[in-house]
């Protein structure tokens, strides 16, 4: 079975730190994805990876950016947190042109103060 | 502008009866449609999916419609039960006609209640 591990569950910062959220695959997936999931507004694409150091643009990028330096960790940063950025962080990664096989991890609750 | 739509923010329905749950697409080029279950503090879990080359795909209770022409598609569980209740995204991809590592667009989702 995939497994898509993010770093926390549950995370509180303040307004103006850095934040990093850590997602990790173990099944060697080429493509990873960070959504925000807001309620009334779904699943929103922050930002995406097809390979090591690639990375694309989603729908929502300002105020994030990401790093991909090894293939199976994806790490989503908040360089200055606002109150703002407060929602659920969903990692999922899978394999190029199987989309039936795209696995969320379990989310990370980011609060911001 | 939302490229795929769930208009119904929630639905309750009886255990035992038909769970209908619909998604409008605006994208001609959307040719990949999937449907996503998502449990308060989980992350979203596949349910089921259907190519544009099809018209109804099934397994087990749950079976999904896909109208090409309407921009339509739509899950149906039966019967439903007490463990279908959470929320259901739609989510949609130019698999095969646009690139292939592009994120799935989702639709805003759809809160199930099965009422006992």
């Amino acid at each position: 079975d995939v497994k898509v591990t993010q770093s926390s569950r549950y995370l509180v910062k303040r307004t103006g730190e850095k934040v990093f959220l850590e997602c990790v695959q173990d099944m060697d997936h080429e493509n990873m994805f960070w959504y925000r999931q807001d309620p009334g507004l779904g699943l929103r694409l922050i930002y995406f990876s097809y390979d090591v150091k690639m990375k694309e643009k989603g729908d929502i990028p300002e105020g994030y950016s990401v790093s991909r330096e090894k293939k199976e960790r994806f790490s989503l940063i908040l360089e200055s947190a606002s109150t703002n950025q407060t929602s659920m962080y969903l990692c999922a990664s899978r394999p190029t042109h199987q989309f039936n096989t795209q696995c969320f991890g379990p989310g990370t609750r980011l609060t911001v103060l | 502008d939302q490229q795929v739509k769930q208009n119904s923010p929630s639905l309750s329905v009886q255990e035992g009866r038909i769970s209908i749950l619909n998604c409008d697409y605006t994208n001609s080029m959307f040719d990949y449609f999937l449907w996503y279950k998502k449990y308060p503090a989980e992350g979203p879990t596949f349910l089921i999916s259907i190519s544009s080359i099809k018209d109804k795909n099934e397994d087990g209770r749950f079976t999904v419609f896909l109208n090409k022409s309407a921009k339509h598609l739509s899950l149906h569980i039966v019967p439903s039960q007490p463990g279908d209740s959470a929320v259901y995204f739609c989510a949609a991809s130019a698999a095969y006609s646009g690139g292939g590592a592009d994120g799935l667009t989702f639709g805003k989702g759809t809160h199930l209640i099965i009422q006992p």
